[in-house]
């Protein structure tokens, strides 16, 4: 079961580089997340798309831009990386119209940005 | 807007013994779900356990249950036989519902939990 799937797993950055976090799912879920993880902050929503063609911001979105491919794939691009997106980034699918389903999180990508 | 306290940084507790992590919240919205995630050192996040504002019953999972008080909007969750292996991090979080369709979590700052012999 390979589930919610996130590449890659390490990158270190330079100040200014960009990059494109992807992250699929094989569960035919309707709702894709991106979340980040700070210390002592919990995981902070940056972006969602409620379903395949509709994307919407969340609590922490400047910097980033997103991007639903298709209904398996959601990918989080920073387009100039600053050293306060160092994290640890989560991707998370779940399925519509189940009130009581979890998300499921990919095993997240931890992200340098020198 | 809705907002997730988890008051415990750190709790010890010895193996085999129970323990209480806590978690309050705060919602206008009378429809909502109450999550439990456990993230181990290895860093994923693993679902335990789910309650809805509108479940008679506290939830169970095996060795997880969740003591939901309504009126003080509480969720604890208690696990009980601790192992060693319940060594990790626990986020309790909320399910809101967004605007745009569909909904999201607010996780609240979590509880490292160590278990010890």
């Amino acid at each position: 079961n390979a589930g919610v799937t996130q590449t890659p797993k390490f990158q270190v950055l330079k100040t200014g580089q960009s990059m494109t976090l992807q992250c699929a799912q094989d569960m035919n879920h309707n709702s894709m997340y991106w979340y980040r993880q700070d210390p002592g902050m919990g995981l902070r929503l940056i972006y969602y798309s409620a379903s395949e063609g509709t994307t919407d911001k969340g609590e922490v979105p400047n910097g980033y831009n997103v991007s639903r491919l298709n209904k398996r794939e959601f990918s989080l691009r920073l387009e100039s990386a600053a050293p306060s997106q160092t994290s640890v980034y989560f991707c998370a699918s779940r399925p519509t119209g189940y009130y009581n389903q979890p998300q499921h999180f990919g095993d997240g990508t931890r992200l340098s940005i020198l | 807007a809705q907002k997730i306290t988890q008051t415990q940084p750190g709790m010890f507790v010895q193996e085999k013994e129970a323990v209480t992590l806590d978690c309050t919240y705060d919602t206008s919205d009378p429809s909502y779900g109450l999550f439990w995630y456990k993230q181990p050192s290895s860093g994923e996040m693993i679902f335990l356990i789910y309650q809805g504002s509108y479940d008679q019953q506290n939830a169970t999972e095996g060795r997880y249950s969740l003591n939901f008080q309504k009126a003080r909007k509480s969720a604890n969750l208690v696990i009980s036989a601790s192992q060693l292996g319940d060594s990790a991090m626990y986020f309790c979080a909320m399910r809101e519902r967004l605007t745009g369709g569909g909904n999201k979590l607010t996780f609240g700052t979590g509880t490292q939990l160590k278990v010890e012999l």
